[in-house]
């Protein structure tokens, strides 16, 4: 069985830009949610996705926005971005909603703005 | 809210020494307990999980970790570490807001496991 797949590994992106991260779940999981890693504020969450519908958000401006495709598969969008965003973008998936599946992770998008 | 404490920022233990990783948690309402380890250049992989039941969890990799209410705690225990231990492990608690779940991470603790 698949793991979750996240496209790209890497990136490098110029402030002012806007960047589209790609999540696959793993098949068969509904719910989608993304997290953001930083070395000074850990893993903070973004937002999670479950039939095509945003449940849940955390503490982000607007420039950060994400969607979910009816395959379960699920992007997130930074507008504007800034020296600040670079980071690792995590992305989860669980069969359903609740964290008592556990969520597995993908192996990330490394984002670097200068 | 519920938040989560790791306790040890950085961990050095030598190979084959027991080592214990301390988390704690606050918070009013009954929770889920998640352990994740984070290697380099990689997501978290989850090692184990507390939902209910038995107070004592068994994950994977030979660790386990103990569920203590009385003392909102639940730390990660290995008898007898490997160099291939040597990663940062996340203690992590759900956050139920609004009818909707999020894990809750910890700063992490980096173990480091040295010949």
């Amino acid at each position: 069985k698949a793991g979750v797949t996240q496209t790209p590994r890497y990136l490098i992106k110029t402030r002012g830009q806007q960047v589209t991260l790609s999540c696959s779940p793993i098949s068969g999981h509904r719910s989608v949610s993304w997290y953001q890693q930083t070395p000074g504020q850990g893993l903070q969450f973004l937002f999670e996705y479950f039939s095509e519908t945003q449940r849940n958000k955390g503490n982000f401006p607007g420039r950060f926005s994400g969607r979910q495709f009816s395959n379960s598969r699920s992007e997130m969008n930074v507008s504007t971005l800034e020296l600040g965003d670079s980071a690792l973008y995590l992305c989860a998936s669980t069969p359903n909603r609740g964290a008592n599946y556990g969520y597995t992770f993908g192996s990330g998008t490394r984002l670097t703005v200068v | 809210a519920q938040s989560v404490t790791q306790l040890d920022s950085q961990v050095p233990v030598f190979e084959e020494a027991p080592v214990e990783l301390r988390c704690n948690y606050s918070s009013s309402v009954s929770v889920y307990l998640f352990w994740y380890v984070q290697y380099p250049n990689q997501g978290l992989q989850l090692l184990l999980k507390y939902l209910s039941g038995s107070t004592l969890v068994k994950g994977i990799n030979g660790f386990e970790a103990e569920f203590n209410k009385s003392q909102t705690s639940f730390h990660l225990r290995k008898p007898s570490v490997h160099i291939s231990d040597t990663a940062e492990y996340f203690c992590a608690v759900t956050l139920t807001q609004g009818g909707s779940e999020k894990l809750v991470f910890g700063k992490g603790t980096k173990l480091t496991v040295n010949p």
